[in-house]
């Protein structure tokens, strides 16, 4: 199957600060979705962006579909972004299945 | 947007009970519905792929008699995990797929999990 490499696997900001959180592909995608899984466990939907740039209040993403990788900016960190974000693929013979990254855990101090 | 409910969100109980767990998405039909589950500080495993009308597709690994599933209707899928022990203590999530032509083109939206614990 399609491998997915998320980077960094930790990442601990201080309130107020900006991250980049990366993902990598290793092979051509249909789609790609952005999740937040809070402390309760809850999938949030942050982005389903195939190709090009997208961007919402604070979150941005961006996924460069020819060179096989994705990028999600987070500007101004607050406490309650803290969570893991997961990167997930579809390829296009699969019926929609996504395939997981391992997740970057960001933890934001006050 | 699209919603999708699934129930019970935390479930504790005694080794050998059969527990089902039940997805729906409510303000849309799903063809397709896909089980996950998560082990701690893990990502998502893919389960299976369950089907309106059709027998689940089960991931490489994955016991079909341990982990029934049945999508009986365009809106409701259920997991039951059969005779559970303390090793299928896990989080347990659905998902579901928005209805379009390109299948795979389409966002997935996510219940909110089922937290599962085997005394």
């Amino acid at each position: 199957g399609i491998q997915v490499e998320q980077s960094p696997p930790d990442l601990i900001l201080q309130e107020g600060a900006n991250s980049t959180l990366r993902c990598n592909f290793s092979d051509s995608v249909n789609n790609l979705q952005w999740f937040h899984q809070n402390p309760w466990g809850q999938l949030i939907n942050l982005f389903y962006i195939p190709s090009g740039t997208k961007q919402n209040g604070r979150l941005s993403a961006t996924t460069v579909a020819t060179e096989r990788y994705s990028l999600l900016y987070i500007s101004s960190s607050q406490t309650t972004d803290s969570g893991v974000y997961f990167c997930a693929v579809v390829r296009g013979s699969t019926l929609g299945r996504l395939y997981f990254g391992r997740g970057t855990q960001l933890t934001v101090w006050p | 947007g699209a919603v999708v409910s699934q129930h019970p969100s935390r479930v504790i109980c005694k080794s050998g009970t059969s527990v089902k767990i039940e997805c729906r998405s409510l303000d849309f039909q799903a063809t397709t519905m896909f089980w996950y589950r998560q082990f701690p500080k893990q990502s998502l495993m893919l389960m299976a792929t369950s089907n309106e009308g059709s027998k689940a597709t089960y991931e490489q690994g994955v016991e079909k008699d341990k982990f029934l599933i049945n999508h009986a209707s365009l809106t409701l899928s259920t997991l039951t995990v059969t005779s559970a022990h303390p090793e299928d203590s896990s989080f347990y999530i659905c998902s579901a797929r928005s209805p379009g032509q390109e299948y795979s083109n389409q966002p997935q939206h996510f219940g909110d999990g089922t937290r599962l614990s085997i005394l």
